[in-house]
């Protein structure tokens, strides 16, 4: 089963930040906390990953809480092309081969 | 950017019958998976493979799955008699290195309908 919570819908309005949080609450120390998306059934696409610091890259910037217990993506700037359902994904070593193990995600719709 | 390709994009087949579906990973990439998704689904793990063996499998990789990777390029996943309940967009995934923190790539995918 999935190691994270999410919310099954949020919306956004254009240009402005999407905020998307997720819960792991027994996330364990060396396990990593992966965002994922999908867009209208193509490939799941790579976002961003962390282990205990904030990180940034070009598409999205990950916050991770000091007790690592949850985590929120950030879209600085979402577009309507950024609609899709949002994954986030705890991974570690017990997984065996470090699969993904897939929850439900959150779909955000960026509105006009 | 180095992609996962996969091929064929749609694929309709008749029950009972084989599919093969196939995968070009990134070149560098060591480890490689199999994922599927039934329509409205969650995303599912299906298989791993690593140095030419399967190093971890699902309860829905059942005999009549199958992979291999027989020219050291291409990654193909096999039905051997296709049920109306395999029809799903399935995923070719793959990584470089070990360890948790090494990102998983996936390709675009393959529907596959069974009729």
């Amino acid at each position: 089963d999935a190691k994270t919570t999410q919310p099954p819908s949020m919306d956004c309005a254009e240009g402005r930040a999407a905020n998307l949080p997720c819960n792991h609450s027994t996330i364990s120390g060396n396990e990593y906390v992966y965002w994922y998306r999908q867009i209208h059934s193509q490939g799941p696409q790579y976002i961003i990953h962390g282990l205990k610091n904030n990180e940034t890259n070009e598409m999205a910037s990950l916050i991770i809480t000091e007790d690592r217990k949850s985590s929120t993506l950030i879209l600085p700037h979402a577009t309507l092309r950024d609609t899709a359902v949002y994954y986030c994904i705890v991974r570690g070593y017990m997984d065996s081969n470090y699969q993904l193990i897939w929850g439900a995600g959150t779909k955000l719709i960026i509105k006009p | 950017e180095p992609e996962v390709t996969q091929t064929p994009s749609h694929q309709v087949t008749q029950m009972g019958q084989e599919v093969i579906l196939r995968c070009v990973p990134i070149s560098n990439h060591l480890y490689f998976y199999w994922y599927r998704q039934i329509l409205g689904q969650k995303v599912e793990f299906l298989v791993s493979f690593y140095n030419n063996e399967i190093s971890e499998k699902s309860e829905i990789f059942d005999d009549q799955f199958s992979v291999e990777r027989p020219d050291g390029s291409n990654f193909t996943l096999k039905i051997r008699s296709t049920k109306l309940e395999d029809s799903a967009m399935y995923f070719c995934a793959g990584r470089s290195g070990t360890g948790a923190g090494n990102t998983i790539y996936f390709g675009e995918g393959s529907w596959l309908t069974v009729v």
